[in-house]
């Protein structure tokens, strides 16, 4: 069965320091890979997807980064967090078909202070 | 991008119906349309998704309206563990909605 890891499930960093989350799918292969963000008490905001190693996308335009060295792996980055990347992260991923079903990761909760 | 209007918030009491509404009055004849739920301090959950039938599963119901621009989640007999926020989502067949993207959902409240 197919499984996704996200980590760490909280974090704190204080304002210019780098950030790293990532994820990983178990038991698929050439998923489509999502990182969302959610500010307190709001929606989903999408901000990358990839469909394949090397190819990302990116929705919003912002301090955040994302990164797919291999298939089921996918990395974002920040080189200097603001405040204002508080937020809850969410890895989602789900193979292509309109049909398929979106599963997602536990969730980050990062405070930059 | 085909957009989902739901409301910001409904009630409801434990143990009756439910029926969380949503429309999609751009709906195009191959999307697919799926709901989520996000329970606090969780990632969404899959819920239910349909074409243009209607949609049973353990979880809930999903009623489609015969021009598919708007749909309604049932839940049939509320509990506390359904407080969530629901979420409405289009998916396009041809991959183009490679872009999935969430509107801000309606946030459920059962009372006991």
């Amino acid at each position: 069965s197919q499984t996704i890891h996200q980590w760490p499930a909280t974090l704190v960093q204080p304002v210019g320091s780098p950030l790293s989350l990532e994820c990983t799918v178990e038991g698929t292969s050439n998923p489509n890979l999502y990182w969302y963000r959610q500010a307190a008490g709001r929606g989903l905001q999408l901000l990358f997807y990839s469909v394949g190693i090397g190819q990302i996308s990116s929705e919003v335009p912002q301090n955040l980064s994302a990164s797919r060295p291999q298939d089921r792996q996918f990395i974002l980055s920040s080189k200097k967090l603001l405040l204002s990347d508080s937020g809850f992260y969410l890895c989602a991923w789900t193979q292509g078909g309109a049909n398929e079903k979106l599963f997602f990761g536990s969730g980050t909760q990062l405070s930059v202070l | 991008d085909a957009k989902t209007t739901q409301p910001n918030s409904m009630e409801s009491n434990e143990e009756e119906p439910v029926h969380l509404p949503c429309n999609h009055s751009t709906i195009s004849g191959t999307d697919y349309i799926h709901w989520y739920r996000q329970l606090p301090s969780q990632g969404p959950e899959y819920v239910i998704h349909g074409l243009t039938s209607n949609v049973n599963n353990r979880m809930a119901s999903l009623a489609i309206a015969e021009d598919r621009k708007s749909s309604t989640l049932i839940l049939h007999r509320a509990t506390l563990r359904d407080a969530a926020v629901y979420y409405c989502i289009l998916r396009p067949y041809n991959n183009a909605g490679n872009m999935l993207t969430f509107g801000g959902g309606t946030r459920l409240m059962v009372k006991p």
